[in-house]
């Protein structure tokens, strides 16, 4: 079956960096985006970005631009997200998710293809404190 | 940015209650609009994809509907493992944006 197995707690100061692992098992990991998200303590959550595992290609929200990496290792199936300076707010559980895709069939104007998020990793509390 | 506006924010309800979550988009997305589900300290799962197709193993009780700027989840008959917060999502660009979410309790 498929699983995203994460990184354990991390606990870092304000300014550093943190490096979150997301290992995916029972499907092509090259086949399937891996969207990250996070959710800070009691709020809502909020998407961070996705990368193409088979080409390494990225997409950041902007809140996240030039703070945030995201890489994957093919070979061990595995997708990180690097987060660099970190600050208090950053404080959250941080999510790696599977996005599922269906293309329906073209009408004169379009071709839908519809994506949505079938399976999540278990989450990776990030605390930054002093 | 597409922006995702949930209401109400929390709801009551009593087993074996019909209830109705709405979310409405800044702009059209057409049925570009996922519905997740997260318990407390669980991952969030996907119920209902491009607006109203059931995700393969989610009960049948759940329903959503919607195109354009205007979506809702029903449950037919609320269940005691129903009771969590719901969270709708657009895939309409290479961007994702989640609602605020509506917390179901009893």
């Amino acid at each position: 079956q498929v699983q995203l197995e994460q990184s354990g707690a991390e606990v870092k100061k304000p300014g550093a960096s943190v490096k979150v692992s997301c290992t995916a098992s029972g499907y092509s990991f090259s086949g399937f985006y891996i969207h990250w998200l996070r959710q800070a303590p009691g709020q809502g959550l909020e998407w961070v970005g996705w990368i193409n595992p088979k080409s390494g290609g990225t997409n950041y929200t902007q809140n996240f631009q030039g703070r945030v990496t995201m890489t994957r290792d093919r070979s061990i199936t595995t997708a990180y997200l690097e987060l660099n300076w970190l600050q208090s707010d950053d404080t959250a559980v941080y999510y790696c998710a599977r996005e599922t895709r269906r293309q329906e069939s073209c009408s004169d104007t379009s071709c839908p293809l519809y994506t949505w998020l079938d399976s999540w990793g278990q989450g990776s509390l990030v605390t930054v404190a002093s | 940015d597409i922006q995702m506006t949930q209401s109400p924010s929390s709801l009551s309800a009593s087993v074996g209650d019909r209830v109705t979550f709405t979310c409405r988009a800044s702009q059209s997305i057409s049925t570009f609009l996922n519905w997740y589900q997260q318990t407390p300290g669980k991952a969030p799962k996907v119920l209902i994809y491009a607006a109203s197709f059931l995700q393969s193993g989610v009960p049948s009780r759940f329903s959503g509907s919607g195109s354009g700027t205007d979506f809702s989840l029903t449950i037919s008959s609320l269940q005691p493992e129903d009771f969590a917060v719901y969270y709708c999502q657009h895939s309409y660009n290479s961007s994702s944006i989640f609602g605020q979410g509506t917390k179901l309790q009893i």
